[in-house]
Order: structure tokens, then C-alpha cells, then sequence
């Protein structure tokens, strides 16, 4: 079975321009999450989504944005770029919502950006 | 907010026990997680305790105590390929169906023969 996979694997920028990275989830999975993590430190949560709908947004500028379509793959994008937006960019999914018994978060392999 | 702390750098012996300590403060917990992580390749999951005490898992052991806002990862019968980092995730549940993972930095464990 495809676990989750993003496109493109690594790509590279200048300031100033913009790029879009895609995740596929694992089948059957509705929830999709996207990750940021600089070098050296761990992941920091971007957004979720759940049914094509934003469910959460972390400490992240306008600059950032996302969808998801009803095949439940999603979009990230991210405008003006900057220098520090270097980073690998993971997308996560699950079968669903959180709740009390659900547990793993399956990770896609990222996308490394690299903005020159 | 949020705030998770684990020692960056470990290392330990082949065929030896290593223990990765994590402590954490955090509002609306709800379950902490380990992965691990190698150089380039994406965060694979290790353990998720939601309730006080002890998970084992083959090698792997995870601790839980809420009270004390503190988990370990043990990892027994070290193997080389262990060598990587190992993420240290709370889960809080603001609101329901809103999910957020926060990270520690990592602890980068290096096995040596």
C-alpha cells in the first residue's frame, strides 16, 4: 500500500516568489496535517485539514496557506517567500478526526525547499 | 503555550540501554508520542501513551506521567541502525476534531560499536 507522498521531493527558490507543495494521503485517510521543521529542530504544526475544511492553523503568517480537495489530497502554498521558509515541509495524515483512542500520524517523506 | 523539552545529543554502546527523557508543559493533553526520525527520511512512529505508566513495545518502552508532565523513550539490545533522532510530540485538543502535534527538538542518539 502508497503510504502518504508529496511532490515535489526537493525544489529551490528565490526570495520573493511562490510555491506550491502537494501531499496525497494514505487511502481511505480524511484528515491531512502540514509540518514545517528547520534543520536541526523539530516538526512545528502549519495547518489541518479534515473533509476540505481548515480544522487548525499554527503560529504561521497569512503568507502560508492550504486546501484540501474531496479526493482528500492537499495543496500547501506559500507566497512572498522568504530566506527563512528553508525547510523540509512534511504532510501527515490519519483515518480521521482526533479523538481519545486514535494514535498515529502517518508522515510523508517532505518536500525540501530550499529559498535562495 | 506550549513547551516540550529532550537533551539534543545522546550516545550509547551497541547491545547497551539508552533512556530519552522528555518533560513538557502544555494545556488540553491529550496523548504524547514518539517517533523517530533519520537523516533525510520522514518521522516514523514509535509510541503514543495517553494514560499514566508504561508502554512496551518489542526494544522500545515508553513512560508516561501526567502529573509530573514527564515521559521516557527506552530503548533496549541498542542496535546501529537506532542511530538517529527521536522526536518527543504532545497532542492537545483544543477544540474537538482540531488537532496539533508539538514537537520537541529532538534528540539526536548515536550508537557506537
Amino acid at each position: 500500500d502508497a503510504g502518504v507522498t508529496q511532490s515535489p521531493t526537493h525544489l529551490i527558490k528565490t526570495r520573493g516568489q511562490h510555491v506550491t507543495l502537494r501531499c496525497s494521503p494514505i487511502s481511505g485517510h480524511k484528515s491531512v496535517s502540514w509540518y514545517q521543521q528547520v534543520l536541526g529542530q523539530g516538526p512545528q504544526f502549519i495547518f489541518q485539514y479534515y473533509e476540505k475544511e481548515e480544522r487548525g492553523r499554527g503560529n504561521f503568517p497569512d503568507r502560508f496557506s492550504a486546501r484540501q480537495f474531496p479526493n482528500y489530497s492537499s495543496e500547501l502554498n506559500v507566497n512572498a517567500l522568504l530566506l527563512g521558509d528553508s525547510a523540509l515541509y512534511l504532510c501527515a495524515s490519519r483515518t480521521k478526526l482526533a479523538g481519545p483512542n486514535t494514535g498515529e500520524l502517518f508522515f510523508g517523506e517532505g518536500s525540501r525547499l530550499t529559498v535562495l | 503555550g506550549q513547551n516540550i523539552d529532550q537533551p539534543t545529543e545522546m550516545t550509547a554502546t551497541e547491545g547497551a540501554i539508552v533512556q530519552i527523557n522528555c518533560t513538557y508543559q502544555t494545556s488540553g493533553f491529550n496523548g504524547l508520542f514518539w517517533y523517530q526520525q533519520h537523516a533525510g527520511e520522514a518521522p516514523t512512529f514509535l509510541s503514543y501513551n495517553v494514560l499514566d505508566g508504561l508502554e512496551e513495545k518489542g526494544r522500545f518502552s515508553s513512560f508516561l506521567s501526567r502529573s509530573k508532565g514527564y515521559s521516557y523513550l527506552l530503548l533496549k539490545e541498542l542496535q546501529m541502525k537506532d542511530s538517529a533522532s527521536y522526536l518527543c510530540a504532545v497532542r492537545s485538543l483544543p477544540n474537538f476534531g482540531n488537532e496539533k502535534l508539538t514537537f520537541g527538538t529532538g534528540t539526536r542518539l548515536t550508537i557506537i560499536p
